[in-house]
């Protein structure tokens, strides 16, 4: 089983909310990774946890948060986005090593009014 | 440092017809090679991976791919396009980060349509 599960599948949100998206996987995987993709480009990497732990962080705004409550699970908490954050986020998950394959999740489409 | 060609954003082929999809990558150290698929409003599928122990690599759907390390490239080819192919399609690169995490370098995407 190579799924990675994310929901919400879509959120809308004011400038001022608070919300939070959430990945799960049970393949064992210690990486886990945020992307985000805008229309018609690649996706963007965000962070990356490895073992639990933020490993890297792309010069993201602190208006996201993540969060690796344990192994299986990956939270990106948002607060007082822009409307030019509305995208689809996406993640990944893979086994340990930079050259293993990220497995990907469905994605949650935000969109920021 | 690593980083991925795709050239032509938009590729058109008629059903049965073969695709290409061509790729080119820069490294400085043997490259993991990677094409991923996604369709509209999914996430992305992996298709295939390049690790250095087959330059032909076959994936999933009928799709595979060569690396050919003379001319840097690992394009995507299927015999025989058929209409549920049209989708995005991207080439990656693994770069070692910081703490032994990798980042996938993606090239810009090619969209492949499929007429009937």
């Amino acid at each position: 089983d190579t799924e990675v599960t994310q929901t919400p599948k879509h959120l809308v949100m004011g400038m001022t909310n608070k919300k939070s998206l959430k990945c799960e996987q049970h393949m064992g995987h210690r990486a886990m990774y945020w992307y985000k993709q805008k229309a018609k480009k690649p996706p963007e990497l965000m962070f990356v946890y490895s073992y639990e732990k933020l490993s890297i962080n792309e010069s993201v705004p602190s208006r996201f948060s993540p969060e690796c409550p344990n192994s299986s699970l990956l939270n990106l908490h948002l607060h007082a986005l822009q409307p030019e954050d509305s995208a689809l986020y996406l993640c990944a998950s893979s086994q340990e090593l930079p050259t293993d394959t990220q497995y990907f999740g469905p994605g949650t489409r935000l969109t920021v009014l | 440092a690593q980083s991925v060609t795709q050239l032509g954003s938009h590729v058109s082929v008629s059903e049965g017809a073969l695709v290409l999809l061509r790729c080119n990558y820069s490294s400085s150290v043997p490259p993991y090679l990677f094409w991923y698929v996604q369709y509209p409003n999914q996430g992305l599928q992996l298709l295939l991976k390049y690790t250095s122990a087959a330059t032909l690599v076959k994936g999933i759907n009928g799709f595979e791919a060569e690396f050919k390390k003379s001319e840097t490239s690992f394009h995507l080819t299927k015999p025989s396009a058929h209409m549920s192919d049209a989708a995005e399609y991207f080439c990656a690169v693994s770069r070692y980060g910081s703490g032994n995490t990798g980042k996938l370098i993606f090239g810009q995407g090619t969209t492949l349509q499929v007429k009937p």
